[in-house]
């Protein structure tokens, strides 16, 4: 079945740090383009980055300079290194591919003390 | 980030139409198209049609989409209550080199 699954959600304290990860079955994410998205509780969704085929990343000014993302082709995963984090980077993330044709059920995220 | 703008709300009756709307600029839905998404309470996000008004498979004929300079638009026929959901608009904004969301309309089936 043609999927992403994430992983790696958690409570974490402000200041912290976090890896998501997002594993795809049958199909390549190398050859396609990957986006994160999250959801803040209660509220709408929020484009965070994407890594293109050719390894060129975007982020929202939101998390810029504070989130990484990147893939590892010989596990056909993606991550977002967290980092830095924030009582606002509160909210489910979603892994999304391409023009958001497919998504994950989602890893809920929570920094908080 | 600048987001899209889309009404919070709209009502309609059973079995009417619905037009949802989303307004960018020439930078986003203007140029790029927009996508639109469905999410039910509880459930990660669907896509209905992408930024080209093409369904992907499996979704309803019921459903359409269009754009007219900055504003898309997507159509719901003969209204169902599985029809009721939250709806999103998304765009690849190329001065932003960022996509950008639509704050979203609820939909409500009487």
């Amino acid at each position: 079945e043609v999927q992403v699954v994430e992983s790696g959600g958690g409570l974490v304290q402000p200041g912290g740090s976090l890896r998501l990860s997002c594993v795809a079955s049958e199909f390549t994410v190398s050859n396609s383009y990957m986006n994160w998205v999250r959801q803040a509780p209660g509220k709408g969704l929020e484009w965070v980055s994407v890594i293109f085929s050719d390894g060129r990343t975007y982020y929202a000014d939101s998390v810029k300079g504070r989130f990484t993302i990147s893939r590892d082709n010989s596990k056909n995963t993606l991550y977002l290194e967290m980092n830095s984090l924030r009582a606002e980077d509160t909210a489910v993330y979603y892994c999304a591919r391409g023009d958001f044709d497919m998504w994950g059920q989602g890893t809920m995220v929570t920094v908080s003390s | 980030q600048a987001g899209l703008t889309q009404p919070p709300s709209v009502s309609k009756d059973l079995g009417q139409t619905a037009t949802l709307t989303c307004t960018g600029n020439s930078y986003n839905v203007g140029n790029q198209g927009a996508a639109w998404l469905q999410q039910h309470q509880g459930h990660p996000p669907k896509l209905l049609s992408n930024r080209n008004n093409n369904r992907p498979s499996g979704i309803s004929e019921r459903l359409s989409a269009s754009r007219s300079g900055n504003t898309a638009s997507l159509t719901i026929t003969g209204l169902q209550p599985e029809d009721e959901a939250d709806y999103y608009c998304s765009a690849w904004d190329t001065s932003l080199s960022a996509w950008v969301f639509g704050g979203g309309t609820k939909l409500t089936v009487l």
